[in-house]
């Protein structure tokens, strides 16, 4: 098993579908993130899990919405977007405190269209 | 302000010479520093990270960090083609519980030959 992996790849729907994303890492951290990087954008932080709590949201607009099981699986639930929340969304995961805080692993993202 | 800035580049960088990448952050309170490499239709993966003042040293990347300025860097000796690609500098803007990693827009990289 691969440290992150992110279903689907890629991911064409339209404005009034609801669909969903989802991460599962094997790497036994306790930290999950949804980051967003559009062309020409930096990476734009969206949430983060710890330990299954969410500890940011980054004003990011309620049809995004995201659900933490437990700290192997994380979702993205998508629903009435916008054709400008076509993106890659990268899910990453990391441990949450310890001499590598902030290392993240990446998962190799979800290609999402949105018609 | 953004939180973190990075020049876009372009910068080209001919086959062996050393490549310069510069960050600034306006946290103050950041402690922990890192340096992603993304090539092109990939995820970014980490090349470096530091913490402490000063330089830091793996290989051809050198890291560099100075807090009082606020200010990070990122050396690449002996420049290889397969160095181009897109640098990310990241900085851990929380102290505890779970990081808040925000990224830089990233400095285009081109290595010729």
């Amino acid at each position: 098993e691969t440290g992150v992996t992110q279903t689907p790849r890629h991911l064409v729907m339209g404005m009034t579908n609801k669909k969903s994303l989802k991460c599962e890492q094997h790497l036994g951290h306790n930290a999950m993130y949804w980051y967003k990087q559009s062309a020409k954008k930096p990476l734009e932080l969206m949430f983060v899990y710890n330990f299954k709590e969410q500890t940011e949201n980054n004003s990011v607009p309620s049809r995004f919405s995201p659900e933490c099981p437990n700290s192997s699986h994380l979702f993205l639930h998508l629903h009435t977007l916008q054709p400008e929340d076509s993106a890659l969304y990268l899910c990453a995961s990391s441990q949450p405190t310890g001499a590598n805080t902030g290392e993240l692993f990446f998962g190799e993202g979800s290609r999402l269209t949105v018609l | 302000q953004k939180e973190v800035e990075q020049n876009s580049g372009p910068l080209s960088v001919p086959e062996g010479a050393i490549a310069s990448l510069n960050c600034t952050y306006s946290d103050r309170g950041s402690q922990s520093f890192f340096w992603y490499r993304q090539y092109s239709g990939k995820s970014p993966e980490l090349i470096m990270f530091i913490y402490s003042n000063g330089d830091k040293e793996d290989g051809r990347f050198t890291a560099q960090l100075n807090k009082a300025s606020q200010y990070v860097s990122l050396l690449i000796r002996d420049s290889q083609p397969s160095d181009s690609a897109t640098y990310l500098c990241a900085v851990n803007m929380r102290l505890s519980s779970a990081s808040k990693i925000i990224f830089g827009s990233g400095t285009r990289l081109s290595i010729r030959p």
